[in-house]
């Protein structure tokens, strides 16, 4: 079956260190989307990607990149980790082929990271 | 003001009764909606799109309500297992079909 999933899945780094997400999607799907989720602040948008070599900041990009060199994969980058970042972060996937009433959105299982 | 507000709740709802909430979006462009519901500690998964004219998918109803700018969701009969985070989604196709969500209604149901 077709899937998303991010690794790894809880991680533990130091501030100042760079860090790297995983996301990976069977769907083939062109858009592809990562979030962080605080208590407080709900689901907030850090980039996304609408197709191979296009990336765009979402509300909260500082201190995150993201490059797409395929369809299947969306890496997300903390250049130098810092106690804020300190969060659990879901990759999306989505179509994009159709209008956006059926642009339904598929999340990976999270990732938990904690900055000291 | 969030784009996107909800009841943070928690709603505390007795078996087999009936709940419902409110989603309040800001943004008058706003084109799709959607409820998604999260589980402690899962990731969101979509429960059901919200249509102007309002839809059903079974003991869900949700209902849209442009005028005023809120969507809704109505849980009848209420399930041990219904018990999770239910989630408003909004869709502005303006803003390149990205998705804002609320921060999220927390329903626990109880025997």
């Amino acid at each position: 079956d077709a899937e998303i999933t991010q690794s790894p899945r809880h991680k533990i780094t130091e501030t100042g260190r760079q860090v790297t997400l995983a996301c990976h999607q069977t769907w083939n799907h062109n858009n592809m989307f990562w979030y962080r989720q605080d208590l407080g602040h709900g689901l907030r948008l850090i980039h996304y990607s609408y197709g191979v070599q296009d990336t765009n900041k979402g509300e909260v990009s500082d201190g995150y990149s993201v490059s797409r060199s395929n369809t299947e994969d969306l890496p997300l980058t903390l250049e130098s980790a810092a106690s804020s970042q300190t969060s659990v972060y879901f990759c999306a996937s989505s179509d994009g082929g159709g209008p956006p009433s059926t642009d339904t959105q598929y999340f990976g299982p999270g990732t938990r990271l904690t900055v000291l | 003001r969030k784009e996107v507000e909800q009841d943070p709740g928690p709603f505390n709802v007795p078996e087999g009764a009936t709940v419902a909430f409110n989603c309040t979006y800001s943004n008058s462009a706003s084109q799709s909606f959607f409820w998604y519901r999260q589980d402690c500690r899962k990731e969101p998964k979509l429960l059901m799109s919200v249509y102007s004219s309002g839809n059903e998918d079974g003991r869900f109803t949700a209902q849209l309500n442009r005028a005023s700018q809120y969507i809704s969701l109505l849980i009848r009969d209420s399930k041990l297992s219904d018990s999770a985070t239910y989630l408003c989604v909004v869709n502005v196709k303006a803003a390149g079909n990205k998705l804002t969500f609320g921060g999220g209604t927390r329903v626990l149901v109880k025997p």
